[in-house]
């Protein structure tokens, strides 16, 4: 399997901060990296997918960039709604898996 | 707007089978740019792949979940369901449902709101 490891697992920030949460693959995955919101009691919502393309109706303080093994998901500027938590995954090859996630918190 | 929607008992006994169903709601589940599968979500932990399968019958499985899990489709109602057996107090989660991505990139970009699923005698 191919591991995901994500950086922090936490963090604190306020409102309007710019915010760079990390994702490294154990082995070489191209761009079949995607990024998920998820929200207390919610479903995760994709935000970004092939490593840097940002699905639609997502804001676009949200980007994602990477290849290979290394990848980062920035929050241009962080707004209320955006505390959650956040979660790569790999979708190269099967069985995808996740990170263990990066929990934004107000600071 | 694409729906999906699980179903299926809360609770579950150990040693039994979990089944649940996810229907799938304004759109076709018989697209042949699409997958559907399961993802898990044990309490306080991160999420798990189960399965996907196509509309017409092809599936594959996460092998951490060895021989368990099976995953169906019943494209007459618009569903797909997944089996779980003998199953232990390490299968307590919230299951969702997803729809993947067929063309090239696989990701997840529609989801069940999730069902709680709890594996206790």
């Amino acid at each position: 399997d191919i591991w995901m490891t994500q950086s922090p697992s936490s963090l604190s920030a306020s409102v309007g901060d710019r915010v760079t949460i990390t994702c490294r693959a154990s082995q070489d995955i191209a761009n079949y990296l995607n990024w998920y919101q998820q929200k207390p009691g919610k479903a995760p919502k994709l935000l970004i997918y092939a490593a840097s393309s940002l699905q639609s109706g997502v804001p676009s303080r949200f980007s994602g960039s990477g290849s290979g093994t290394d990848f980062t998901l920035t929050i241009s500027s962080l707004q209320p709604e955006d505390f959650a938590t956040y979660c790569c995954q790999q979708s190269y090859t099967t069985p995808y898996t996740f990170g263990q996630g990066t929990k934004l918190e107000i600071k | 707007q694409l729906q999906l929607q699980e179903s299926g008992p809360g609770l579950v006994k150990p040693s039994e089978a979990l089944s649940l169903t996810c229907t799938v709601s304004g759109g076709s589940i018989s697209s042949s740019s699409y997958y559907w599968g399961w993802i898990r979500q044990p309490p306080g932990k991160g999420l798990e792949w189960m399965g996907s399968i196509y509309y017409r019958g092809s599936a594959y499985y996460n092998p951490s979940l060895k021989s368990r899990v099976t995953i169906s489709v019943d494209t007459s109602k618009n569903q797909f369901s997944l089996k779980l057996n003998s199953v232990t107090a390490a299968d307590t989660a919230v299951y969702y449902c997803a729809r993947r991505d067929g063309n090239y990139y696989y990701y997840m970009d529609v989801w069940g709101e999730g069902t709680t699923v709890t594996v206790s005698s």
